[in-house]
């Protein structure tokens, strides 16, 4: 039972253009998100966060944006440079209850920024 | 340092041997978690540690696993009698805080059981 649903194994964008990638949740107890970018053979580095008493958040060329309703966030990566070829993790996390103090990953989003 | 150390970087065994891994995390940090990647899909949360003290151990696996974390010295994740199955990249992550958000990831441990 997936709780954190990438569902775009893979992005292509050219440079300088928008990169959205988007993420699904189907936890309701989960109140905060991030965005990891990971390089291969590296950990994942943090990227930017969200709280679910927000629905943006914005940090230079990146964006999260939350919509709780639809349990849906999406990361905007505005202009996308060829440095910003990773792969990318959403995951979410619970502050109480089962699951609290650990963090639930989607399978990821490989995007290529195209020179 | 700042970075949290993950050694070996790749482990080889073959199947029913044992494998150990470890974690220096980033002095200062109080609390160490260990994920698991099968195949390059979701990282799978295993057990965090508060200091010495297991913190959260919901995720691990109820056989064959085991994780300590002493004064003066890295942490370790030990899997008994390795199967195929295990083979995945073992991340471990420190933070000064319980909270999610204070994560700082180490490179990974890459486990192949043959």
């Amino acid at each position: 039972d997936q709780q954190v649903k990438q569902n775009s194994p893979s992005l292509s964008v050219q440079e300088g253009r928008i990169s959205i990638l988007n993420c699904d949740y189907t936890n309701s107890m989960f109140d905060y998100f991030l965005w990891y970018k990971k390089y291969p053979a590296e950990g994942p580095t943090f990227l930017i966060s969200i709280s679910s008493i927000k629905d943006k958040n914005e940090d230079g060329r990146f964006t999260v944006f939350l919509n709780k309703s639809a349990k849906h966030l999406s990361l905007h990566i505005v202009p996308s440079q060829p440095g910003d070829s990773a792969v990318y993790f959403c995951a979410a996390s619970a502050n109480s209850g089962a699951g609290s103090y650990q963090l639930t990953f989607g399978k990821g989003t490989k995007l290529s920024v195209i020179p | 340092g700042e970075e949290v150390a993950q050694t070996p970087k790749h482990l080889v065994r073959g199947e029913g041997q044992k494998a150990k891994l470890y974690c220096a995390p980033i002095k200062g940090h109080s609390y160490v978690f260990w994920y698991q990647q099968v195949l390059k899909n979701e990282f799978k949360f295993l057990i965090s540690f508060q200091n010495e003290n297991v913190f959260d151990e919901t995720g691990m696996p109820k056989e064959r696993f085991s994780a300590k974390c002493l004064p003066n010295s890295p942490c370790s994740l030990e899997i008994q009698a390795t199967k195929l199955e295990d083979s995945a990249v073992y991340f471990c992550a420190s933070s000064p805080l319980r909270e999610v958000y204070g994560y700082t990831f180490g490179s990974g441990t890459r486990l192949t059981v043959v």
